[in-house]
């Protein structure tokens, strides 16, 4: 089965910007989805198909995806944007089955 | 507005049956893929199954394959789970969530999400 590889953590200062990875085989060839996740709340999306925003996500998150990598871009980050943070794509290889990485704890210094 | 919520979660003894609901509004429930997403305490998601706006076809997690069952009923617009031989790894708030957009079942993103319904299996 398809494997999604995250950081368990990245740290950064607010104002900065945060990079997310998510490391897949060839995970260029597929879309991938980013979620956020806050403490007792369900899941939010903040990017798709890459690099796409949903209605009512800041400019601030943005995405890219290629080779084996796609990455989570947060710009100008902010006390709020502490969060867990999970990519996901489709593995149609075998059978079709949603993938999740393990998920990345943001946290704002 | 989307609105999701899910319910029937609860204890439930291991090997034992249970199945979740998700009541859907706010959209035209007929025309979008639904997912199941679960989620262990202090764990990260894990998807568990999708399934067709027209329930004609339907993904499961390899975890829960031969086990869960996802079914709609697109006249009362509302998705279910049917989980039979219950696991203590099954232990995990269970999120519905509606695709993106029409069309395809796989390769959409979760776009909205219920609050999730508890299901707890121990003895």
């Amino acid at each position: 089965s398809y494997v999604l590889t995250q950081p368990p953590s990245v740290s950064v200062a607010p104002g900065k910007t945060a990079r997310i990875t998510c490391g897949g085989n060839n995970i260029g060839s597929k879309s991938v989805h980013w979620y956020q996740q806050k403490p007792g709340q369900a899941p939010v999306l903040v990017i798709y198909y890459d690099s796409d925003r949903p209605s009512g996500i800041p400019e601030r998150f943005s995405g890219s995806n290629s080779g084996n990598t796609a990455t989570l871009t947060i710009s100008r980050v902010e006390a709020g944007d502490e969060a867990d943070y999970y990519c996901q794509v489709w593995d149609s290889s075998s059978d079709h089955q949603g993938v999740f990485g393990g998920g990345t704890k943001l946290t704002v210094l | 507005q989307v609105q999701l919520v899910e319910s029937g979660g609860g204890v439930v003894q291991p090997g034992r049956s249970l199945r979740l609901s998700c009541a859907a509004s706010g959209f035209t429930f007929s025309s979008y893929g639904m997912h199941w997403v679960r989620q262990a305490p202090g764990k990260g998601l894990e998807w568990v199954a999708v399934i067709s706006y027209d329930g004609s076809n339907k993904y499961y997690a390899d975890s829960v394959k031969g086990r869960f069952t996802i079914s709609r009923d697109n006249s009362k617009n509302t998705l279910y789970l049917q989980m039979n031989s219950l696991r203590a790894e099954d232990t995990a708030v269970y999120y519905c969530a509606k695709a993106d957009s029409v069309g395809a079942t796989t390769s959409k993103a979760a776009l909205n999400w219920g609050q999730g319904t508890l299901v707890t299996v121990s003895s």
